[in-house]
């Protein structure tokens, strides 16, 4: 079975700063897919990127990208020039090829002003 | 385009009521997912439908949870009896096709609360 990792429960970065979120993830699969999403305070969850197992280029979506370490099982979110609506519970996610998402604990961040 | 609903937001019962929450998911989507979220842990997968089918049911609890998909549409997840372990938050998600480049979209959850 998998299991995802987020070490850090709660974290704060100061707007305008970069702050990276810790994720580590445990298969035995090869293929997969992991993902970070995002739930604002009060808000449904959306997803804020997605990494291909089998590419080695580092997925990014403007201010948000990724360092994805298959052989540590490491995949960790950094966001740029962090932003107040960055403010949120940020969770990582696994799919292997059962096509079910298997979650972290999540992360809080805050963004203080 | 409307999201995925879900109704209620918010329910409190008492432990062996019945409790059924609703989930629509975005028009067209075949793929429908149930979730949850017990206090201070992961959000852990409990079933798939593939239009009315369930794909996969190897996430439910126990027999006092029934999911139903009727007519490939909206989704019902029923609680009966309701047990205090059972609080949490329930997620639904929908996804135009099944497989990893499909991107699941969530709801915002009701959150359950057994007393």
């Amino acid at each position: 079975a998998q299991t995802v990792t987020q070490s850090q429960p709660e974290m704060s970065v100061q707007e305008a700063e970069t702050v990276t979120l810790s994720c580590t993830y445990d298969t035995s699969e090869n293929n997969y897919y992991l993902f970070w999403y995002k739930q604002p305070p009060s808000r449904q969850m959306i997803l804020v990127i997605r990494q291909e197992a089998y590419k080695q280029q580092n997925a990014t979506e403007n201010r948000f990208s990724v360092n994805f370490q298959k052989a540590a099982k490491s995949f960790s979110l950094k966001i740029s020039d962090s932003q107040l609506g960055d403010t949120a519970m940020y969770f990582c996610a696994f799919m292997g090829s059962n096509y079910k998402l298997t979650f972290g604990k999540g992360t809080l961040l805050t963004v203080n002003p | 385009e409307a999201g995925v609903t879900q109704f209620p937001s918010h329910s409190v019962i008492e432990k062996g009521q019945t409790v059924t929450l609703r989930c629509d998911p975005i028009s067209g989507h075949d793929n429908l997912y149930w979730y949850r979220r017990v206090m201070g842990k992961e959000i852990k997968f409990l079933l798939h439908f593939v239009k009315e089918s369930k794909q996969d049911e190897s996430g439910m609890p126990n027999n006092r949870f029934l999911a139903e998909r009727t007519g490939g549409t909206y989704s019902t997840l029923k609680v009966q009896p309701a047990e205090l372990e059972d609080s949490g938050v329930y997620f639904c998600a929908s996804s135009q096709v099944r497989g990893y480049v499909a991107e699941q979209f969530f709801g915002p959850g009701t959150r359950l609360t057994v007393l």
